[in-house]
């Protein structure tokens, strides 16, 4: 079955820094890569996702970039804000698995004033 | 749109009683439902894939008759917890897929906090 990473566990950044998580997956045949956020005791929320057709997608602040041919795909949040503070989570998923999603560890992002 | 409706948010109960947690989409129409299980500071762990009008499909691992998964509809799936240990103690999540927008796509609740004493 897929097999996700993702790194850093926990990253803390200044107000106004980037930030940048990375995952990897095992499975080629995996097509579909979403990110959630989650906050303490609220259910994931979907922030952004990307599907294997695709090398780059942006959203305002947020950017996903996916590499097929090495497995891995990456979060970027630019001019982070103290409510970007949250786990965030990457997940993968592929169709001939019912779509299931195989999560990430989680990375805790703390954003410091 | 696309909002995942869960209760109840949190949930005390004594040991060896039956707990059902309902996930609704309110917004759109699911045929296919996911029930999840966190502990604290980890990952989402897949329990089991719900399925209007069929069986649940458990992950290995995962009692069927502990957890009673009913997807009687379009629009809601529930959760039983039966006979329910302090070890069931854990933050249970839901997510529904859009069954009219791309497939993979899975929204979740807001999860339900279950406390067994």
């Amino acid at each position: 079955g897929e097999n996700v990473e993702q790194h850093p566990s926990t990253l803390s950044v200044q107000e106004g820094d980037s930030a940048v998580i990375k995952c990897t997956y095992s499975d080629s045949a995996s097509n579909y890569f979403p990110w959630y956020k989650q906050e303490l005791g609220k259910g994931p929320q979907l922030i952004i996702d990307i599907r294997s057709n695709v090398g780059e997608k942006k959203d305002q602040r947020i950017a996903v970039t996916l590499n097929k041919t090495a497995k891995h795909f990456s979060l970027h949040i630019t001019e982070t804000q103290p409510e970007d503070s949250a786990v965030y989570f990457c997940a993968a998923s592929e169709a001939a698995g019912g779509n299931k999603l195989t999560f990430g560890t989680g990375t805790q992002l703390k954003v410091e004033l | 749109g696309a909002v995942v409706s869960q209760h109840p948010s949190w949930v005390i109960c004594k040991s060896g009683t039956s707990v059902k947690i309902e996930c609704r989409s309110l917004d759109f129409q699911a045929t296919t439902m996911f029930w999840y299980r966190q502990f604290p500071k980890q990952s989402l762990m897949l329990m089991a894939t719900s399925n209007e009008g069929s069986k649940a499909t458990y992950e290995q691992g995962v009692e069927k008759d502990k957890f009673l998964i009913n997807h009687a509809s379009l629009t809601l799936s529930t959760l039983t917890v039966t006979s329910a240990h302090p070890e069931d103690s854990s933050f249970y999540i839901c997510s529904a897929r859009d069954l009219a927008v791309a497939k993979n796509i899975q929204y979740f609740g807001a999860g339900t906090r279950l406390s067994v004493l």
